[in-house]
């Protein structure tokens, strides 16, 4: 499969505390974008990490990638109640419009 | 205009009955597509249209049936499922290009009894 596998797999925090998710994909990428999505509703694009990138920031928001390793990691630092939902890591392969999510984690941020 | 609009929100439907979802956007996109996502798993791709040609079909059986029949709009036409495709079904769309960032609509809901 060319899902990414994420880890964790549910995350429990309490409020004002950071937190970490992982994805690892399979094959070469375009890019990495990562989504949340709040309980049976629509994804939102929360932000993108090129091939050619290590890292990037968006507000509370940081992202890594290694290419070598094939993984990335999504960092939210000083954690609200808000932001919980489930968040996925996507993948967009080179040349195509494929973009498959890998498993999510799922973050409770308890206040 | 930057929505992803998907109608309807819930659908309950018999496996001998025949219902379509509606997906709209305004943002000039060129490419859709649709997903289907189970409960606590991630959105599966089924299928992408580009300047309103279908370009992928990840494998899906024929009692699912796309259309996309402006640049705005993409229907799902579906008969005789199964009570298995019980789903969301997302709508996203795209500019096309390298980014290709998704944005999605709020999902239809979809039961079959």
């Amino acid at each position: 499969s060319q899902q990414g596998e994420e880890d964790p797999q549910a995350l429990s925090i309490q409020e004002g505390e950071n937190a970490t998710m992982n994805c690892s994909y399979k094959t070469s990428i375009n890019n990495l974008q990562w989504y949340r999505q709040n309980s049976g509703r629509g994804l939102v694009h929360l932000i993108l990490i090129r091939s050619n990138e290590r890292e990037k920031h968006s507000g509370r928001l940081r992202v890594t990638l290694d290419t070598s390793k094939k993984s990335s990691s999504l960092l939210i630092t000083a954690s609200r109640a808000a932001d919980t939902a489930s968040y996925f890591c996507a993948t967009a392969y080179t040349g195509g419009f494929k973009t498959i999510f890998g498993a999510g984690t799922r973050l409770f941020v308890k206040a | 205009d930057t929505e992803v609009t998907q109608t309807p929100k819930h659908l309950v439907m018999g496996m001998t009955n025949k219902k379509s979802l509606k997906c709209e956007q305004h943002m000039g996109h060129r490419a859709m597509y649709w997903y289907k996502q189970k409960a606590k798993k991630p959105p599966e791709l089924m299928f992408v249209y580009s300047y309103e040609k279908l370009s992928i079909n990840e494998s899906v059986p024929s009692r699912f049936s796309p259309e996309c029949p402006n640049s705005s709009l993409l229907n799902l036409h579906l008969h005789a499922l199964q009570p298995e495709d019980s789903a969301l079904y997302l709508c996203a769309s795209s500019q096309l290009g390298q980014a290709n960032v998704l944005t999605f609509g709020a999902g239809s809901r979809l039961t079959v009894l």
